[in-house]
């Protein structure tokens, strides 16, 4: 069972400004754990888009942008384009004894 | 190019097993600790389990712990998977991950190879 909360679904008209929350708790974000994002676009692998809260991998562009705070991290989409329509993951590290890595629950945002 | 290409998915009847290989390329795999990670159809990603570099250390999600064995072979280049006693929650993608550090993030992933566990 996942241990982060993102909302099912978000959605935003071509342009817009999407925003994607992550919650965690004491054990993992809270704890001081980097939190990591993948983007799966349908039928394809998990690609990576950002790394420890905030950085990109070469090759993503900088429309993508991540933060953390306290229990909670958040992953930004400026400028949404047909192409970002696909499901998104946080992934942090859980210091109790349930597994090492935690995924989120997963997000489909949907261009409108 | 890094490259991580699995095989050995398949049906098979509860109660049996099933060995997932991982064949990797395009960098040194003794350098890397190594994950599984699956999903089942329609959901979300979970993490299943992870290898340090030399595999002295493993680590498991509790729901496949005594059941599931991580292994790897450096001088093949290769990751596996033996999953015993398969339940029906385990049908699912399986893919092989590349840590960038042991608590980190997976900056390359197979393609995956699909697990179904049924009847």
């Amino acid at each position: 069972q996942s241990v982060l909360t993102q909302p099912p679904s978000v959605s935003g008209a071509p342009g817009q400004r999407v925003t994607i929350s992550c919650t965690g708790s004491s054990s993992n974000i809270g704890a001081g754990y980097d939190v990591h994002w993948y983007q799966q676009l349908p039928g394809t692998a998990p690609k990576l888009l950002i790394y420890g809260n905030s950085n990109r991998p070469s090759g993503v562009p900088d429309r993508f942008s991540g933060s953390k705070s306290g229990t909670s991290a958040s992953l930004a989409i400026t400028g949404l384009q047909a192409e970002d329509e696909a499901d998104y993951y946080c992934q942090s590290y859980d210091s109790s004894l349930s597994g090492l890595y935690v995924f989120g629950t997963g997000t489909k945002v949907t261009v409108l | 190019e890094v490259q991580l290409v699995e095989s050995g998915g398949g049906l098979v009847q509860p109660g049996g097993s099933l060995r997932l290989s991982c064949a990797a390329s395009g960098f040194t795999f003794s350098s890397y600790w190594m994950s599984w990670v699956r999903q089942a159809p329609g959901k979300g990603l979970e993490w299943v389990a992870n290898i340090k570099q030399d595999g002295s250390e493993k680590y498991y999600v509790d729901s496949v712990k005594g059941r599931f064995t991580i292994s790897r072979d450096n001088a093949k280049n290769s990751l596996y998977l033996q999953m015993n006693s398969l339940r029906a929650e385990d049908t699912a993608v399986y893919y092989c991950a590349r840590d960038h550090y042991h608590g980190g993030y997976s900056a390359y992933w197979g393609q995956g190879t699909l697990v179904t566990v049924s009847s």
